[in-house]
């Protein structure tokens, strides 16, 4: 069964970017929808956006402008980059599947990242 | 953006207990809507989607119900493994949104 993993620096500084990779094993990413939620204490969970599996993408509005999620060649991995981040993107980050319109059933376990100088 | 509104916040209840979560949407979300339980330092995990289907493996003692705007969750006999906090989603429209939680704990 589909299993994903998230990794990818703990710690990055104000104004830069923030990259995380979701692993996908026990399968590929060959159909579905892949997304990334973020949760923070102030905000509770946010979705961030998803890519669909012919690569299309689509993003949470406020978000929008700063977030680039795309998928790896291969088809095992797929990624979210957030620029110019500040302390409020300061959240454990989730990758999760969903087959639309239901809900996500499959969730890595979720990265922390910090952004503090 | 759909604004998904939990209640109550907080719930204190007791094993074997009835007890049920309501989640009101800011205009109707026919049953495109999730419920889902996160235990501490955990992923939330799906246990009914399109408001009434119960995922695979989820205990049968949860059911959801309702569409429109007023959905609702509600465990028939509270066991301990269901003291965490839960959360709905609605997936009728970009951006998905989410209640802001339901945190159950034991009286």
């Amino acid at each position: 069964q589909v299993q994903l993993q998230e990794s990818g620096p703990g710690l990055v500084k104000p104004s830069e970017t923030l990259s995380l990779t979701c692993t996908v094993s026990g399968g590929s990413i060959s159909s579905d929808y892949w997304n990334w939620i973020r949760q923070s204490p102030g905000k509770g969970l946010e979705w961030i956006g998803y890519l669909y599996y012919s690569g299309s993408t689509n993003y949470n509005p406020s978000l929008k402008s700063r977030v680039t999620i795309s998928l790896d060649s291969s088809k095992k991995h797929f990624s979210l980059k957030v620029r110019s981040v500040t302390a409020a993107d300061t959240a454990v980050y989730y990758c999760a599947r969903s087959r639309a319109p239901y809900g996500m059933d499959v969730w890595g376990q979720g990265t922390t990242v910090t952004v503090s100088s | 953006d759909i604004q998904m509104t939990q209640s109550p916040s907080s719930l204190s209840a007791s094993v074997g207990d009835r007890v049920t979560i309501t989640c009101r949407a800011s205009q109707s979300i026919a049953s495109y809507l999730n419920w889902y339980q996160q235990k501490p330092g955990k992923a939330p995990k799906l246990l009914i989607s399109a408001a009434s289907r119960l995922q695979s493996g989820v205990p049968s003692r949860f059911s959801g119900s309702g569409s429109g705007t007023d959905v609702a969750l509600t465990i028939s006999s509270l066991q301990p493994e269901d003291f965490a906090t839960y959360y709905c989603q609605q997936t009728y429209s970009v951006p998905y949104t989410f209640g802001q939680g339901t945190k159950l704990e034991i009286k």
